[in-house]
């Protein structure tokens, strides 16, 4: 089955510590997206990224950092500039629209990272 | 700055009658809309989307209404069912291939 992939489900960090949450696509999508969801909140971008090898900042990049070495593959590090880690952390993708038009885009499961 | 607005942070509808989300939006160059629902500790699953270029789009009990002059959309839930129980998030971009826009979503409940 295609899909999204998000790992882990649930990550701890000590404070000072950066670590990289996964996500794996096998959609053929070109676009890959990063979201954080904090409680009572919609979702806000972190980073997309349209074309393998280039990304874009969104709204809350600070403390964050990705990579798009592979069409399937968009890591996100979440830094320890990042003042307050702790949150929903979801990844999305979608085909590229000049190629397919207007399409939704797909979320994985999420990864909850919580600060110890 | 908000560019999507829900402001109903929660609703409860009785099983079997019609359950009416809304969404406002601030942004004159948002032209693709979608609604996602969302449950606890699961990622966002996608509902049902309407481009601008139209006013309704329809998909089984989902209906979506998009009024442009007033940056008004609405979903429209009939018949609602207990399993339609979740958090449901309007979202907008400029257009699909770009970041999206949510609101802060709207918590449903049907209750038997």
């Amino acid at each position: 089955d295609g899909g999204i992939t998000q790992s882990p489900k649930y990550l701890f960090r000590k404070e000072g510590q950066n670590v990289t949450l996964s996500c794996e696509q096998n959609l053929n999508h070109d676009a890959m997206y990063w979201y954080r969801q904090d409680p009572g909140q919609g979702l806000r971008l972190i980073y997309y990224s349209q074309i393998v090898n280039d990304f874009q900042k969104g709204d809350i990049a600070e403390g964050y950092s990705v990579s798009r070495e592979k069409k399937e593959s968009f890591p996100l590090t979440v830094t320890s500039a990042q003042k307050n880690p702790t949150a929903f952390y979801l990844c999305a993708s979608t085909r590229d629209p000049g190629q397919a038009g207007n399409q939704p885009q797909h979320f994985g499961d999420g990864t909850r990272l919580s600060i110890l | 700055d908000q560019q999507v607005k829900q402001n109903s942070p929660s609703l409860s509808v009785q099983e079997g009658r019609i359950s009416i989300l809304n969404c406002d939006y601030t942004n004159s160059m948002f032209d693709y809309f979608l609604w996602y629902k969302k449950y606890p500790a699961e990622g966002p699953t996608f509902l049902i989307s309407i481009s601008s270029i139209k006013d309704k789009n329809e998909d089984g009990r989902f209906t979506v209404f998009l009024n442009k002059s007033a940056k008004h959309l609405s979903l429209h839930i009939v018949p609602s069912q207990p399993g339609d129980s979740a958090v449901y998030f309007c979202a907008a971009s400029v257009d699909s291939g770009y970041a999206l826009n949510f609101g802060k979503g709207t918590s449903l409940l049907v209750t038997p």
